[in-house]
Protein backbone atom coordinates (compact mmCIF):
# COMPACT_ATOMS: atom_id res chain seq x y z
CA UNK A 1 0.00 0.00 0.00
CA UNK A 2 1.05 3.46 -0.54
CA UNK A 3 0.68 7.01 1.08
CA UNK A 4 1.55 10.32 0.96
CA UNK A 5 1.50 12.83 3.52
CA UNK A 6 1.71 16.60 3.02
CA UNK A 7 2.55 17.88 5.97
CA UNK A 8 1.42 21.38 5.73
CA UNK A 9 -2.31 22.21 4.39
CA UNK A 10 -1.36 25.72 3.75
CA UNK A 11 1.96 27.95 3.19
CA UNK A 12 2.48 31.23 2.68
CA UNK A 13 5.27 33.54 1.83
CA UNK A 14 6.22 37.11 0.51
CA UNK A 15 7.48 37.51 -2.85
CA UNK A 16 10.67 36.72 -3.73
CA UNK A 17 11.85 34.27 -0.40
CA UNK A 18 11.82 30.64 -0.81
CA UNK A 19 9.07 28.15 -0.84
CA UNK A 20 9.53 25.06 0.84
CA UNK A 21 6.21 22.06 0.23
CA UNK A 22 7.22 19.11 2.86
CA UNK A 23 5.95 15.66 1.16
CA UNK A 24 6.58 12.37 3.38
CA UNK A 25 5.17 9.03 1.52
CA UNK A 26 5.01 5.64 2.33
CA UNK A 27 5.65 2.68 -0.22
CA UNK A 28 5.88 -0.70 -0.18
CA UNK A 29 7.79 -1.02 -3.39
CA UNK A 30 10.55 1.25 -5.09
CA UNK A 31 7.99 4.57 -6.00
CA UNK A 32 7.41 6.91 -8.70
CA UNK A 33 7.33 9.92 -7.04
CA UNK A 34 5.76 13.46 -8.77
CA UNK A 35 4.45 17.38 -7.87
CA UNK A 36 1.60 18.46 -9.34
CA UNK A 37 0.29 21.99 -9.29
CA UNK A 38 -3.35 23.18 -9.68
CA UNK A 39 -4.27 26.78 -10.71
CA UNK A 40 -8.12 27.62 -10.08
CA UNK A 41 -10.53 26.73 -12.53
CA UNK A 42 -7.36 24.89 -14.55
CA UNK A 43 -6.15 21.34 -14.95
CA UNK A 44 -3.23 19.29 -13.13
CA UNK A 45 -0.29 20.64 -14.51
CA UNK A 46 3.14 18.18 -13.50
CA UNK A 47 5.91 20.15 -12.27
CA UNK A 48 8.22 17.32 -11.85
CA UNK A 49 9.13 13.78 -11.27
CA UNK A 50 11.43 11.17 -9.60
CA UNK A 51 11.91 7.89 -11.00
CA UNK A 52 14.79 6.40 -9.84
CA UNK A 53 17.60 8.18 -11.74
CA UNK A 54 18.97 11.54 -10.12
CA UNK A 55 17.82 11.95 -6.65
CA UNK A 56 17.77 15.58 -7.20
CA UNK A 57 14.87 16.50 -9.52
CA UNK A 58 14.67 19.65 -11.71
CA UNK A 59 11.06 20.80 -13.29
CA UNK A 60 9.37 23.58 -14.67
CA UNK A 61 9.08 27.22 -13.13
CA UNK A 62 12.42 26.89 -11.03
CA UNK A 63 11.03 24.30 -8.72
CA UNK A 64 12.61 21.70 -7.83
CA UNK A 65 12.35 18.14 -5.50
CA UNK A 66 14.81 16.04 -3.43
CA UNK A 67 14.40 12.64 -3.13
CA UNK A 68 15.59 10.86 0.73
CA UNK A 69 14.98 7.72 0.68
CA UNK A 70 16.22 7.28 4.32
CA UNK A 71 13.88 9.97 5.39
CA UNK A 72 10.90 8.72 2.83
CA UNK A 73 10.55 12.28 2.08
CA UNK A 74 10.24 14.38 -1.30
CA UNK A 75 10.16 18.00 -0.79
CA UNK A 76 9.76 20.73 -3.14
CA UNK A 77 11.71 23.91 -3.47
CA UNK A 78 12.04 26.99 -5.04
CA UNK A 79 14.40 29.69 -4.10
CA UNK A 80 12.74 32.65 -4.89
CA UNK A 81 8.83 32.61 -5.44
CA UNK A 82 7.18 34.25 -7.74
CA UNK A 83 2.71 35.72 -7.30
CA UNK A 84 1.99 33.13 -10.12
CA UNK A 85 3.48 30.18 -8.31
CA UNK A 86 0.07 31.08 -6.22
CA UNK A 87 -1.88 27.58 -6.51
CA UNK A 88 -2.59 23.96 -4.61
CA UNK A 89 0.50 21.35 -4.83
CA UNK A 90 -0.07 17.73 -4.64
CA UNK A 91 2.60 15.49 -4.14
CA UNK A 92 2.20 11.97 -5.48
CA UNK A 93 3.36 8.50 -5.17
CA UNK A 94 2.71 5.27 -7.55
CA UNK A 95 4.34 1.89 -7.86
CA UNK A 96 6.75 1.49 -11.19
CA UNK A 97 4.90 -0.78 -13.14
CA UNK A 98 3.65 -2.12 -16.41
CA UNK A 99 0.30 -2.11 -15.26
CA UNK A 100 -1.94 0.92 -14.25
CA UNK A 101 -0.09 3.36 -12.87
CA UNK A 102 -2.59 4.67 -10.31
CA UNK A 103 -1.54 7.79 -8.35
CA UNK A 104 -2.04 8.07 -4.85
CA UNK A 105 -2.53 12.30 -4.01
CA UNK A 106 -1.48 13.92 -0.91
CA UNK A 107 -4.55 15.59 0.33
CA UNK A 108 -2.90 19.07 -1.09
CA UNK A 109 -0.83 22.36 0.03
CA UNK A 110 -2.42 25.89 -0.62
CA UNK A 111 0.26 27.91 -1.55
CA UNK A 112 -0.37 32.03 -0.84
CA UNK A 113 2.16 34.32 -2.15
CA UNK A 114 2.36 37.78 -0.54
CA UNK A 115 3.27 40.39 -2.01
CA UNK B 1 -4.54 22.66 -28.28
CA UNK B 2 -3.23 18.95 -28.57
CA UNK B 3 -3.75 18.67 -24.88
CA UNK B 4 -6.32 16.46 -22.97
CA UNK B 5 -9.99 17.50 -23.04
CA UNK B 6 -13.14 17.43 -20.80
CA UNK B 7 -16.96 17.95 -21.46
CA UNK B 8 -18.59 19.44 -20.20
CA UNK B 9 -16.36 21.95 -18.01
CA UNK B 10 -19.60 22.29 -15.08
CA UNK B 11 -22.96 20.60 -14.88
CA UNK B 12 -25.62 21.18 -12.33
CA UNK B 13 -28.43 18.02 -11.89
CA UNK B 14 -30.86 17.45 -9.56
CA UNK B 15 -30.59 14.03 -7.35
CA UNK B 16 -32.07 10.92 -9.08
CA UNK B 17 -30.95 12.26 -12.73
CA UNK B 18 -28.22 10.67 -15.10
CA UNK B 19 -25.60 12.54 -16.74
CA UNK B 20 -22.40 11.47 -18.78
CA UNK B 21 -19.34 13.58 -19.16
CA UNK B 22 -16.69 13.13 -21.73
CA UNK B 23 -12.75 12.82 -22.21
CA UNK B 24 -10.55 13.32 -25.23
CA UNK B 25 -7.06 12.06 -24.46
CA UNK B 26 -3.86 13.04 -26.13
CA UNK B 27 -4.26 11.56 -29.78
CA UNK B 28 -1.30 9.06 -29.35
CA UNK B 29 -1.98 7.88 -25.99
CA UNK B 30 -3.21 4.40 -25.39
CA UNK B 31 -4.01 4.70 -21.60
CA UNK B 32 -6.89 6.83 -19.97
CA UNK B 33 -7.63 7.28 -16.44
CA UNK B 34 -10.64 8.48 -14.40
CA UNK B 35 -10.13 10.51 -11.16
CA UNK B 36 -12.52 11.99 -8.44
CA UNK B 37 -11.58 15.22 -6.48
CA UNK B 38 -13.86 16.12 -3.64
CA UNK B 39 -13.22 19.74 -2.05
CA UNK B 40 -10.42 20.20 -0.03
CA UNK B 41 -9.14 16.81 -1.11
CA UNK B 42 -6.52 15.56 -3.46
CA UNK B 43 -7.96 13.05 -6.63
CA UNK B 44 -9.02 9.36 -6.09
CA UNK B 45 -8.42 6.85 -8.33
CA UNK B 46 -11.70 5.80 -10.49
CA UNK B 47 -10.61 3.28 -13.44
CA UNK B 48 -8.04 2.61 -15.93
CA UNK B 49 -8.27 1.73 -19.47
CA UNK B 50 -6.03 0.39 -21.85
CA UNK B 51 -7.03 0.78 -25.21
CA UNK B 52 -10.42 0.08 -25.12
CA UNK B 53 -10.31 -2.51 -21.98
CA UNK B 54 -11.61 -1.29 -18.71
CA UNK B 55 -8.48 -3.40 -16.96
CA UNK B 56 -9.23 -1.37 -13.14
CA UNK B 57 -11.55 -0.44 -11.14
CA UNK B 58 -11.55 1.24 -7.81
CA UNK B 59 -13.89 0.40 -5.16
CA UNK B 60 -14.98 3.74 -5.26
CA UNK B 61 -17.29 2.78 -8.29
CA UNK B 62 -20.59 1.97 -7.28
CA UNK B 63 -22.56 0.04 -9.65
CA UNK B 64 -24.26 3.57 -10.43
CA UNK B 65 -21.11 5.03 -12.01
CA UNK B 66 -20.32 2.74 -15.74
CA UNK B 67 -16.97 4.24 -17.69
CA UNK B 68 -16.69 3.06 -21.64
CA UNK B 69 -13.89 3.43 -24.16
CA UNK B 70 -15.63 2.26 -27.34
CA UNK B 71 -12.97 2.67 -29.93
CA UNK B 72 -10.08 3.31 -27.66
CA UNK B 73 -9.81 7.00 -28.18
CA UNK B 74 -12.56 9.09 -26.08
CA UNK B 75 -13.84 8.08 -23.17
CA UNK B 76 -17.27 8.11 -20.81
CA UNK B 77 -18.42 8.53 -17.56
CA UNK B 78 -21.76 7.94 -16.62
CA UNK B 79 -23.80 8.39 -13.38
CA UNK B 80 -26.92 7.03 -13.36
CA UNK B 81 -29.11 8.42 -10.14
CA UNK B 82 -27.10 10.93 -9.00
CA UNK B 83 -26.81 11.79 -5.21
CA UNK B 84 -25.47 14.51 -3.36
CA UNK B 85 -22.34 12.70 -2.45
CA UNK B 86 -21.54 12.58 -5.93
CA UNK B 87 -21.00 16.10 -6.24
CA UNK B 88 -17.08 16.41 -7.15
CA UNK B 89 -14.65 17.52 -9.89
CA UNK B 90 -14.11 14.68 -12.21
CA UNK B 91 -10.71 14.74 -14.28
CA UNK B 92 -9.71 12.13 -16.91
CA UNK B 93 -5.82 11.95 -17.78
CA UNK B 94 -4.31 10.62 -20.74
CA UNK B 95 -0.80 8.24 -20.87
CA UNK B 96 1.34 6.05 -22.83
CA UNK B 97 4.55 4.12 -21.57
CA UNK B 98 7.87 5.25 -22.81
CA UNK B 99 10.88 3.60 -21.93
CA UNK B 100 9.35 1.82 -18.79
CA UNK B 101 8.34 5.21 -17.77
CA UNK B 102 4.65 6.88 -17.63
CA UNK B 103 3.59 10.31 -17.01
CA UNK B 104 0.12 11.41 -16.91
CA UNK B 105 -1.41 14.16 -18.18
CA UNK B 106 -4.56 15.85 -17.15
CA UNK B 107 -7.38 17.51 -18.71
CA UNK B 108 -9.39 20.50 -16.85
CA UNK B 109 -12.03 18.45 -15.07
CA UNK B 110 -15.65 18.37 -14.80
CA UNK B 111 -17.13 19.98 -12.24
CA UNK B 112 -20.33 18.04 -10.95
CA UNK B 113 -22.96 19.94 -8.66
CA UNK B 114 -26.14 17.55 -7.67
CA UNK B 115 -29.14 19.51 -6.36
Amino acid sequence: AQSVTQLDSHVSVSEGTPVLLRCNYSSSYSPSLFWYVQHPNKGLQLLLKYTSAATLVKGINGFEAEFKKSETSFHLTKPSAHMSDAAEYFCVVSPVTEGAQKLVFGQGTRLTINP
Amino acid sequence: DTGVSQNPRHKITKRGQNVTFRCDPISEHNRLYWYRQTLGQGPEFLTYFQNEAQLEKSRLLSDRFSAERPKGSFSTLEIQRTEQGDSAMYLCASSRMRGGEETQYFGPGTRLLVL
